[in-house]
């Protein structure tokens, strides 16, 4: 099983900011990763997919970013509903499975 | 357009089997390289990937609840079921079903589900 960490686990940040996650896997996983955007209430959404593959329809300010073992979600200029908890998820090996969540808050 | 409905008991006891359907529209489980899976999420928790059947019923199941987890397709229906036994108040969570990415080695879910919360309580 390849185990993920994902950090932080909870970010504060302003409209505009530009925020950055983190998600490091226990093995290399190649570009095998996928991101997705989690509003309360609702099913995850894609957002990235193969590490920095923009999802049709995702807004270009959503940039992923690695291989192997580190990748990274970028938000260059965030906006108020860009709110939401944040997901990675590896496919490169079974069982596919997806990090512990990062949370993006106003603050 | 490809959507996917979750339905099922809201409520099941401990011990007892949950049984989950999933009525999907905007594909076919009849076409190569189709696969819909199950992924489900404790309130307050992570994401956690379940179970995957593909259109040659070809099926994968998590390791650590492969003994509970049966999933089986109705192609001419546009149905997936997840059966799931032995029921415990630790896998009270939100049920979703999902649409793989259809291209070789894409393991990743591009359409999903709305969620269906599942409690389990005596």
């Amino acid at each position: 099983v390849i185990w993920m960490t994902q950090s932080p686990s909870l970010l504060s940040a302003s409209t505009g900011d530009r925020v950055t996650i983190s998600c490091r896997m226990s093995q290399g996983i190649s570009s095998y990763l996928a991101w997705y955007q989690q509003k309360p209430g609702k099913a995850p959404e894609l957002l990235i997919y193969a590490a920095s593959t923009l999802q049709s329809g995702v807004p270009s300010r959503f940039s992923g970013s690695g291989s192997g073992t580190d990748f990274t979600l970028t938000i260059s200029c965030l906006q108020s509903e860009d709110f939401a908890t944040y997901y990675c998820q590896q496919y490169y090996s079974f069982p596919w499975t997806f990090g512990q969540g990062t949370k993006v808050e106003i603050k | 357009q490809i959507t996917l409905k979750e339905s099922g008991p809201t409520l099941v006891k401990p011990t007892q089997t949950l049984t989950l359907t999933c009525t999907f529209s905007g594909f076919s489980l009849s076409t190569s390289g189709v696969g819909v899976g199950w992924i489900r999420q404790p309130p307050g928790k992570a994401l956690e990937w379940l179970a995957l059947i593909y259109w040659n019923d070809d099926k994968r199941y998590s390791p650590s609840l492969k003994s509970r987890l049966t999933i089986t397709k109705d192609t001419s229906k546009n149905q997936v079921v997840l059966t799931m036994t032995n029921m415990d108040p630790v896998d009270t969570a939100t049920y979703y079903c999902a649409h793989p990415d259809p291209r070789p080695g894409s393991f990743f879910f591009d359409y999903w589900g709305q969620g269906t919360l599942v409690t389990v309580s005596s």
